[in-house]
C-alpha cells in the first residue's frame, strides 16, 4: 500500500514557466513532508520541507503548500530553469514517542524537464 | 569528511556471489540509512542505525540482506547469494540526529549493483 503517492511519473515546463509537482498521502500521523531532487547517477538531495503545522513553506523559487484536510501536499518551482530538470521525491515523516523522525516513507518521484 | 562516501560506485557481480556495499556517514552523524531504489521504483528502506541503539532491519528484504556499523562510523551492506532481483542502485545516507524531522538526510551518490 502506498503511503505516499506521486500520480504524475512525469512533468514538461517551459523554461521560466511555473512547475507544480504534486503529492498525496494517506497517514495523518505524518509528522513533516520533504521533497528531494535527485540527479541521474546521484544521490536525492533535500530541496525543502514543511511541518505538519503549517501549511506553506518558501524558499527562493521553491515553495511547498500543504493541505492538510486533503491529504495533499505540491511543490511550486517559479520561475522553472533548465537546471532544475531532475527527478523530484516527495517524502513523508513518523516521528516516534521521542519526536525523533526514523525514517522517511518515499514517493516514486516525478521527471521534470525544463525546457528552454 | 565533507559528504557521505559510497563505494564502490558500479558493481557487477554474478548470481549467487556475495557482495559488500560500503558506506562513510558525514562525520559526528549518529543515524546511518540505507535505502535501494530499483529501475522503475521509489526509494525503499532497507535498515537504520542510530547510536548504540539495536538496528531498525525491517526493511531488508530477505535473510541475505545484513548490515553492520562498526565504531559508530562505517557501515557495510552485505547481500549473500545475490539475485538478479537485488540489482538496484543501493543509496546509504547520514544524519545528525535521528532522522531531523524538517532538514532530512545527507544522502551518498549509491552504489549501482548489477547482478548479471
Amino acid at each position: 500500500d502506498q503511503q505516499v503517492k506521486q500520480n504524475s511519473p512525469s512533468l514538461s515546463v517551459q523554461e521560466g514557466r511555473i512547475s507544480i509537482l504534486n503529492c498525496d498521502y494517506t497517514n495523518s500521523m505524518f509528522d513533516y513532508f520533504l521533497w528531494y531532487k535527485k540527479y541521474p547517477a546521484e544521490g536525492p538531495t533535500f530541496l525543502i520541507s514543511i511541518s505538519s503545522i503549517k501549511d506553506k513553506n518558501e524558499d527562493g523559487r521553491f515553495t511547498v503548500f500543504l493541505n492538510k484536510s486533503a491529504k495533499h501536499l505540491s511543490l511550486h518551482i517559479v520561475p522553472s530553469q533548465p537546471g532544475d530538470s531532475a527527478v523530484y521525491f516527495c517524502a513523508a515523516s513518523l516521528g516516534d514517542n521521542a519526536g525523533n523522525n526514523r525514517k522517511l516513507i518515499w514517493g516514486l518521484g516525478t521527471s521534470l524537464a525544463v525546457n528552454p | 569528511g565533507a559528504g557521505v562516501s559510497q563505494s564502490p560506485s558500479n558493481k557487477v557481480t554474478e548470481k549467487g556471489k556475495d557482495v559488500e556495499l560500503r558506506c562513510d556517514p558525514i562525520s559526528g552523524h549518529t543515524a546511518l540509512y540505507w535505502y535501494r531504489q530499483s529501475l522503475g521504483q521509489g526509494l525503499e528502506f532497507l535498515i537504520y542505525f542510530q547510536g548504540n541503539s539495536a538496528p531498525d532491519k525491517s526493511g531488508l528484504p530477505s535473510d541475505r540482506f545484513s548490515a553492520e556499523r562498526t565504531g559508530g562510523s562505517v557501515s557495510t551492506l552485505t547481500i549473500q547469494r545475490t539475485q538478479q532481483e537485488d540489482s538496484a542502485v543501493y543509496l546509504c545516507a547520514s544524519s545528525f540526529q535521528a532522522g531531523q524531522g524538517s532538514s532530512g538526510y545527507t544522502f551518498g551518490s549509491g552504489t549501482r549493483l548489477t547482478v548479471v
